[in-house]
């Protein structure tokens, strides 16, 4: 049974509009919230965090929510750029060691 | 920093054969990892080392061994290897187990006949 669900395995979106990545999670004990970028060939990179104190942090283009009584979690990217063509994981538990990861979304930015 | 580093890149094994993916770190990282990732699933925990000399198990540790006699290096040794072994394997490094961001390795595709 799958602990971190992304029920989208592809997303495209036109080049300058926003991305919306989903994460669903069944435990209600998970306080860490991560999601990595992986290119193709290449190692996954860390992207953006969010503990359950919280419900959304920024960091440039790229925000995170958290709805805790939804057990739900969404990446946006604002605009969308070609360069954010990539695999999206996301991984959540009760400790940023102790991490569950979905299977990812690929999301395909269009020109 | 060449970062994390990873080989070979690519292995085909025949069912039974055994074989060392290595794994080595620049960085002076305490913490070592690593991951098998199969399709349609998650990153899932092999194995895991807090320093040197000091190894233990993650989610899926059967038919994989590990050591970790210096900082740098951390190979993950496949004694028997089985078709359910057939996976991309990814090896991470970070500063202390509680520390948020990690550092992936590019990988090793390895296929089990």
């Amino acid at each position: 049974d799958q602990q971190v669900k992304q029920n989208s395995p592809s997303l495209s979106v036109q080049e300058g509009r926003i991305s919306i990545l989903n994460c669903d999670y069944t435990n209600s004990m998970f306080d860490y919230f991560l999601w990595y970028k992986k290119y193709p060939a290449e190692g996954p990179t860390f992207l953006i965090s969010i503990s359950s104190i919280k419900d959304k942090n920024e960091d440039g283009r790229f925000t995170v929510f958290l709805n805790k009584s939804a057990k739900h979690l969404s990446l946006h990217i604002v605009p969308s750029q070609p360069g954010d063509s990539a695999v999206y994981f996301c991984a959540a538990g009760p400790s940023n060691y102790q991490l569950i990861w979905g299977a990812g979304t690929k999301l395909i930015i269009k020109p | 920093n060449a970062g994390v580093t990873q080989t070979p890149k690519f292995q085909v094994l025949k069912t039974g054969q055994s074989m060392t993916l290595q794994c080595a770190q620049d960085m002076n990282h305490e913490y070592m990892s690593w991951y098998r990732q199969d399709p349609g699933m998650g990153l899932r925990l092999i194995h895991y080392s807090v320093g040197a000399g000091i190894t233990d198990q993650g989610e899926v540790p059967n038919g994989y061994n590990v050591s970790r006699s210096t900082t740098e290096d951390f190979p993950l040794r496949l004694l028997s290897a089985a078709p359910s072994q057939t996976s991309v394997y990814f090896c991470a490094s970070r500063w202390t187990r509680t520390q948020e961001t990690q550092y992936f390795g590019p990988g090793t595709r390895l296929l089990v006949l």
